[in-house]
């Protein structure tokens, strides 16, 4: 069964620093997608960065890039030049692709994420 | 371009009460995705519709329905509510099939169901 852990309740960061927030997973999928998603107080679940399995480059957005390891099973974010608006929970999820079957996303339970000015 | 509209922001129902949620998927969408989302927990997957069937279904009773109309919004129906049902309903679309594999969900503001 595919799980998604996040291991990091909380977090917190100065403002303009640098923070990794931890994700592992398990599947006996060889084909897969990863997913960052930002959820803040709004709620609206905002996609922030993806990563197919198949692609042995990390992916990268500005000041959000991932660490994909995948014999470990580790899709780590780390976000640069940490500001304000970057504070909200975030969430670590998996899909397989749509032929595969249940392509639905399965997220892990969040790491809260505080900016300290 | 409007994205994925759900409705309505917030509800109140008593217990044994059902309730309908909708959701308008983000133009050229065609796959449906709900789930539930408990307070500080990650999103559940209820179930996917595509091409107005269900095409996908996770661990919830057969009080959660659903629907999908030809123009691609959707339905939620949970009939009998618990206590437990009480929670952030989210609606997600995505362009289906395999040529868009590479498209991700995209998702609404949700509906915040209390029961009391």
């Amino acid at each position: 069964a595919q799980t998604v852990t996040q291991s990091q309740p909380e977090m917190s960061v100065q403002e303009a620093e640098t923070v990794t927030l931890s994700c592992t997973y398990d599947t006996s999928e060889s084909d897969y997608y990863l997913f960052w998603y930002k959820q803040p107080p709004s709620r609206q679940m905002i996609l922030v960065i993806r990563q197919e399995a198949y692609k042995q480059q990390n992916a990268t957005e500005n000041r959000f890039s991932v660490n994909f390891q995948k014999a470990a099973k580790s899709f780590s974010l780390k976000i640069s030049d940490s500001q304000l608006g970057d504070a909200a929970m975030y969430f670590c999820a998996y899909r397989v692709p749509w032929g595969t079957g249940a392509n639905n996303l399965f997220f892990g339970t969040g790491t809260r994420l505080t900016v300290i000015p | 371009d409007a994205g994925v509209t759900q409705s309505p922001t917030h509800l109140i129902k008593t217990r044994g009460q059902q309730v309908t949620l909708r959701c308008s998927p983000k133009s050229g969408h065609d796959t449906v995705s709900w789930y539930q989302q408990a307070l500080g927990q990650g999103p559940q997957f209820i179930f996917q519709y595509y091409e107005e069937e269900e095409r996908q279904r996770g661990n919830f009773p057969d009080r959660f329905s659903g629907h999908q109309f030809p123009n691609y919004s959707s339905e939620l129906n949970v009939n009998a509510l618990l206590l437990g049902d009480s929670a952030l309903y989210l609606c997600a679309s995505s362009p289906g099939g395999e040529s868009q594999e590479d498209q991700p969900q995209h998702f609404g503001d949700g509906t915040r169901l209390s029961i009391l």
